[in-house]
């Protein structure tokens, strides 16, 4: 069975990088069936898309996001990973990770079909 | 990019059908056949409901079903129970390589 975990500190500084990874286990982060996508949650709010990545290392981000996003994966450790830059508070959220099922041809498209249980970020000082 | 639009909340009695709705533009909901839905219960990760309009996973209740007219896309949940109470998001596909959350709605199983 498919198992996601976040894991990274859950206290950055204002105007600091936030940093995340997710390991996935009982299955391979190199299908070619799926994309591996970060999604978070402002407490009491609604989800919000980060963007998704492919094994391969392409990347699919929020354009609201993308000028401070990066993502990268390690197929060798079946891991991938979240740096968000210059953060306020307004990025306090819980971050989840979760398989992002991709619709051949049509970059980004698809649905999220597993989710990590989600990691609370605080950003203060 | 603005999130889809929801009502912030719906309600029913145990047994009764509600329907949630999902709008958004001929950008996104309009626009694809990629719209799904999600179950979050307080504390939880959010949970696949229903993908493609119109699919459901393998496990989830045939009480939940999907459907889209125009830049609409609504969910209808059957036969509600006490469980079923929980906020629910839609998600669309939202062209140039970008997906689009809706705000969500609370659901009351009163």
């Amino acid at each position: 069975q498919l198992q996601l975990q976040e894991s990274g500190p859950g206290l950055v500084k204002p105007s600091e990088t936030l940093s995340l990874t997710c390991t996935v286990s009982g299955g391979s982060i190199s299908s070619s069936s799926y994309y591996w996508g970060w999604i978070r949650q402002p407490p009491g709010k609604g989800l919000e898309w980060i963007g998704s990545i492919y094994y391969s290392g392409s990347t699919y981000y929020n354009p609201s996001l993308k000028s401070r996003v990066t993502f990268s994966v390690d197929t060798s450790k079946n891991q991938f990973s979240l740096k968000l830059s210059s953060v306020t508070a307004a990025d306090t959220a819980v971050y989840y990770c979760a398989r992002h099922f991709r619709v051949p041809g049509i970059a980004a498209a698809g649905y999220f079909d597993s989710w990590g249980q989600g990691t609370l970020v605080t950003v203060s000082s | 990019q603005s999130a889809l639009t929801q009502p912030a909340s719906v309600s029913g009695s145990p047994g009764q059908s509600i329907t949630i709705s999902c709008t958004g533009t001929n950008s996104d909901v309009g626009g694809y056949s990629y719209v799904s839905w999600y179950q979050q219960h307080p504390g939880k990760a959010p949970k696949l409901m229903i993908y493609d309009v119109i699919k459901r996973p393998s496990g989830v209740s045939n009480r939940f079903s999907g459907s889209k007219s125009g830049n609409t896309a609504s969910l209808t949940i059957s036969g509600l129970q006490a469980e079923d109470e929980a906020d629910y998001y839609c998600c669309s596909y939202a062209g140039g390589s970008t997906v689009i959350f809706g705000g969500g709605t609370s659901l009351t199983v009163l």
